[in-house]
Order: C-alpha cells, then sequence, then structure tokens
C-alpha cells in the first residue's frame, strides 16, 4: 500500500476487556515497529519484528501486552484485560532500511 | 529516567521569523538523531536528521544543529509558516540500521502566527 495502515482509528474498551490493534505496513517493508503515545508525552517504543520474527519486545510494559506477525506483514498488538493506564494512541511504522513510515495511530480509550 | 528531552512544551513565532527547537539527551551511546513533525490525528512524519559526525545539517527551511560536547541539539526552521504550525518531537537512536528503535523527547507545539 501507499502507507502504513492502521486500524480501528478509535477504540473504547471498558476496562477489563480485550483488545486486537492491527498495522498494515508498507508492502515489502522488512521492520515493523510499534510505538505508544500518552497524552502530552512523545512515543515510546513498545516493540520491534524484522519480518516475521519479534527480535526486541524490550518495551512492552507488561505480559498483558502481545505483538504479532505471523506471515511477516500484517502485525496484531493485544491487550488483555485492559488497563486505564492503557488509554494512549499506539502507532505503528514500517521501514525498509533506515527511516520510519509511521500510520496514524489507534486511540485506545479505556473506560 | 528520560532520555530525550525536549523542555519548551510550546512554542509561538511570528509568520516569517525563525522558529527555534532544543533538545537534549543524556545517553552517549546516541549517535543518530531525527526531528519529526506530527499533525493533530496523524502519525509524525520525518523532518531530518543528523548523524553524530556532522554538527550541522540543512534541507531547506530546515537546518539541524548538534553539539556532542553538550549533547545537545536545535532545529531552525526559517522562514516559519503557517502550516509549520504541528508538535515537533527530537527522537535519537544508537546507531542507524534497520531495526533500532528511536528514543523520543516529549514534544514542542509550535504556533505560527500569520
Amino acid at each position: 500500500g501507499a502507507g502504513v495502515s492502521q486500524s480501528p482509528r478509535y477504540k473504547v474498551a471498558k476496562r477489563g476487556q480485550d483488545v486486537a490493534l492491527r498495522c498494515d505496513p508498507i508492502s515489502g517493508h522488512v521492520s515493523l515497529f510499534w510505538y505508544q503515545q500518552a497524552l502530552g508525552q512523545g512515543p515510546e517504543f513498545l516493540t520491534y519484528f524484522q519480518n516475521e520474527a519479534q527480535l526486541d519486545k524490550s518495551g512492552l510494559p507488561s505480559d498483558r501486552f502481545f505483538a504479532e506477525r505471523p506471515e511477516g506483514s500484517v502485525s496484531t498488538l493485544k491487550i488483555q484485560r485492559t488497563q486505564q493506564e492503557d488509554s494512549a494512541v499506539y502507532l505503528c511504522a514500517s521501514s525498509q532500511g533506515y527511516g520510519y513510515t509511521f500510520g496514524s495511530g489507534t486511540r485506545l480509550t479505556v473506560v | 529516567d528520560q532520555q530525550v528531552k525536549q523542555n519548551s512544551p510550546s512554542l509561538s513565532v511570528q509568520e516569517g521569523r525563525i522558529s527555534i527547537l532544543n533538545c537534549d539527551y543524556t545517553n552517549s551511546m546516541f549517535d543518530y538523531f531525527l526531528w519529526y513533525k506530527k499533525y493533530p490525528a496523524e502519525g509524525p512524519t520525518f523532518l531530518i536528521s543528523i548523524s553524530s559526525i556532522k554538527d550541522k545539517n540543512e534541507d531547506g527551511r530546515f537546518t539541524v544543529f548538534l553539539n556532542k560536547s553538550a549533547k545537545h541539539l536545535s532545529l531552525h526552521i526559517v522562514p516559519s509558516q503557517p502550516g509549520d504550525s504541528a508538535v515537533y518531537f527530537c527522537a535519537a537512536s544508537e546507531g542507524k540500521a534497520a531495526g533500532n528503535k528511536l528514543t523520543f523527547g516529549g514534544g514542542t507545539r509550535v504556533l505560527v502566527k500569520p
């Protein structure tokens, strides 16, 4: 595709609910990143994939967060038993070499 | 522990004047620095970068300066235009290789007044 596509754009979840956020990277991009951006702050690294391999998950804040990219293209970030502090914009970025292209993000609000 | 800091949360400047955005970092391992621009409801878009082997990089109206000894970088926008109104993020990484994660500052909101 022309850009990185994320869905849904907005998600409201009740506390304790599980959510799944989807990222469609630019076709052929090997590297895929997830970042979390809390209100008024800069994006913070969550995890990195090279093709289907998750090479770095050091930024995932707890074991409630899980990411996968089974075929090396589309990625899903899953958050189990959501809590209010999970409310943020979740940004996906892809790269072929160096230089990220970010998607528009999914704004998650946990109520 | 914030490794990249943007101490000015906001900046207001008149159209045609210079905008100067500042960024400080603490991690000596950072050797590649980037600036991103973000409009509301959009993802950050890459603006300009600089490697630690340089102290200046220029691209049109945008210039980034790096002072390694002070662990400080700045972004100059000359002349500022109303379309430059956005949030600007400074980011840093250890190396330029694909897969290197970025550490972002908290952002500076720029308002360019016509």
